[in-house]
């Protein structure tokens, strides 16, 4: 069973603070979403992943095939950036529709 | 550009009664469509997808169903809501770069 693991599960933070959002998972993937949900429930795609990084603004995202895990950071955060982030990914399976096992996701406050 | 649409955006029904929440998507053909439910405190879990018109796999035993009967038309239905259907319900599609796109989502309380 695909389990995904996110730390910490709430995280409070001053403006300007560099922040980081970890996720871990327990079986092999071909790509690792990294969502981004407002109070109001609507949900943004940040990143899909499958190696390496990526860059979007202020937001950065890693992931480690090797060691099953991804990290998301968002650098001078701003309390605009409160919200609720995800993990999402797709295991290995070959099928071909494109399923998403999710990570209960992290509750960012920023602070002003 | 692609848009996708759910309506209504909030509901709130009593036990027993039967539901119908519908997704449209603009912009594409033949999408990959799906139901992901968000229970309180709870992450999202696939309930339904569908690859093409009248094709739909169900991936939790549940109280519903689901139906496309236009290519770009998802239906989610229930013909007797338990006050376990309550959540968020959200529609998504997967582009051609498996890229997923959400739409606004549906909030069900169900009394």
């Amino acid at each position: 069973k695909n389990e995904v693991e996110q730390s910490p599960q709430n995280l409070t933070a001053q403006e300007g603070e560099f922040i980081t959002i970890n996720c871990s998972y327990s079986v092999g993937i071909s790509a690792l979403h990294w969502l981004q949900q407002h109070p109001g429930g609507g949900i943004v795609s940040l990143f899909m992943l499958s190696s390496g990084k990526k860059k979007h603004g202020r937001l950065i995202a890693t992931i480690n095939i090797q060691e099953k895990h991804s990290s998301l950071h968002i650098t001078a955060s701003h309390p605009r950036d409160s919200a609720v982030y995800i993990c999402a990914v797709r295991p290995y399976s070959g099928a071909g529709s494109y399923q998403l096992t999710f990570g209960k996701g992290t509750k960012l406050s920023v602070i002003p | 550009s692609q848009t996708i649409h759910q309506w209504p955006a909030t509901l709130v029904q009593p036990v027993g009664s039967p539901l119908s929440l519908e997704c449209t998507v603009e912009g594409t053909s033949n999408p990959n469509l799906y139901w992901y439910r968000q229970a309180a405190g709870r992450g999202l879990q696939l309930l339904f997808y569908s690859v093409g018109i009248g094709q739909i796999s169900s991936e939790v035993p549940q109280n519903l169903s689901a139906s496309r009967p236009q290519d770009r038309q998802f239906i989610l239905s229930s013909k007797k809501l338990l006050l376990s259907d309550s959540g968020f319900y959200l529609c998504a599609w997967a582009g051609n770069y498996n890229e997923q796109f959400f739409g606004p989502g549906t909030r069900l309380t169900v009394l």
